[in-house]
C-alpha cells in the first residue's frame, strides 16, 4: 500500500521569504501523480501543484515549485515570496496512475499535513 | 468556486442517530469521491463511484454506505453515529479520463457533522 509521510507538522516563514514544506512517500509503482494541496482557515481544498512521477522537469505554478526525487521518493513544496494569504494547512498526497488502477482515475492518498504560518 | 456542492453545511446530532450527506458533483463529472478528514484520523479516503457505480473502498465503516443515483449526485449516510464520527466530509468529482490522462479532482466546500 502507499503512503504519505509529512514530518514537519508545523512550519513559520516571514513574509516574502522562502519556505520548504518536506514530503516522502512509499510505493513499489513507477507511475504515478504526486500534488500538494492548500487547506486554508475556510477548509477548501485548494490545488497548488501537481507533478507527473515519469516527467523529470519539476514543477512550477508561479510563486510555487516543487522538488521531485523520484529515487529518494521525495516530493517539498517550495514557496517564495511567501505572502499572508499562503498560511494554511498543506497537505502532500499520491494518486496511482489509471494505468495501474484499471483505467480509471483513482483517489488520493494524503500526509497528515503542516501547518504553515506566515510572520507579517 | 469549484463547482461542486456539499449539502448541509454543517450537521449537529447525537450518539445512535443517522445522518445523509449529499454531494452534487460538476457537470459533466462521472466520478464521485467521498473523504473524511479528522483531528485524529487526518484525510482518509472513504469511497468512490463511477458512473452509478461502486469503484473503490478506502477506509470506510460497515456503519457508513454510500450510492451515487441517475443524475450522478451522490450520497453518503452514516448510521448509530458515534462521537469518534464528527469530522468534515468532503466530496471530490472528476471526469472519467478513462485515456489514461491525469484529470484533477475538485473538492467541494465539505459537511461538518458533530455528534455529541
Amino acid at each position: 500500500a502507499q503512503t504519505v509521510t509529512q514530518s514537519q507538522p508545523e512550519m513559520s516563514v516571514q513574509e516574502a521569504e522562502t519556505v520548504t514544506l518536506s514530503c516522502t512517500y512509499d510505493t513499489s509503482e513507477s507511475d504515478y501523480y504526486l500534488f500538494w494541496y492548500k487547506q486554508p482557515p475556510s477548509r477548501q481544498m485548494i490545488l497548488v501543484i501537481r507533478q507527473e512521477a515519469y516527467k523529470q522537469q519539476n514543477a512550477t505554478e508561479n510563486r510555487f515549485s516543487v522538488n521531485f526525487q523520484k529515487a529518494a521518493k521525495s516530493f517539498s513544496l517550495k514557496i517564495s515570496d511567501s505572502q499572508l494569504g499562503d498560511a494554511a494547512m498543506y497537505f502532500c498526497a499520491y494518486r496511482r496512475s489509471p494505468m495501474n488502477y484499471g483505467g480509471s482515475q483513482g483517489n488520493l492518498i494524503f500526509g497528515k499535513g503542516t501547518k504553515l504560518s506566515v510572520k507579517p | 468556486d469549484s463547482g461542486v456542492t456539499q449539502t448541509p453545511k454543517h450537521l449537529i446530532t447525537a450518539t445512535g442517530q443517522r445522518v445523509t450527506l449529499r454531494c452534487s458533483p460538476r457537470s459533466g463529472d462521472l466520478s464521485v469521491y467521498w473523504y473524511q478528514q479528522s483531528l485524529d484520523q487526518g484525510l482518509q479516503f472513504l469511497i468512490q463511484y463511477y458512473n452509478g457505480e461502486e469503484r473503490a473502498k478506502g477506509n470506510i465503516l460497515e456503519r457508513f454506505s454510500a450510492q451515487q443515483f441517475p443524475d450522478l449526485h451522490s450520497e453518503l449516510n452514516l448510521s448509530s453515529l458515534e462521537l469518534g464520527d464528527s469530522a468534515l466530509y468532503f466530496c471530490a468529482s472528476s471526469v472519467a479520463g478513462t485515456s489514461g490522462r491525469l484529470v484533477e479532482q475538485f473538492f467541494g466546500p465539505g459537511t461538518r457533522l458533530t455528534v455529541l
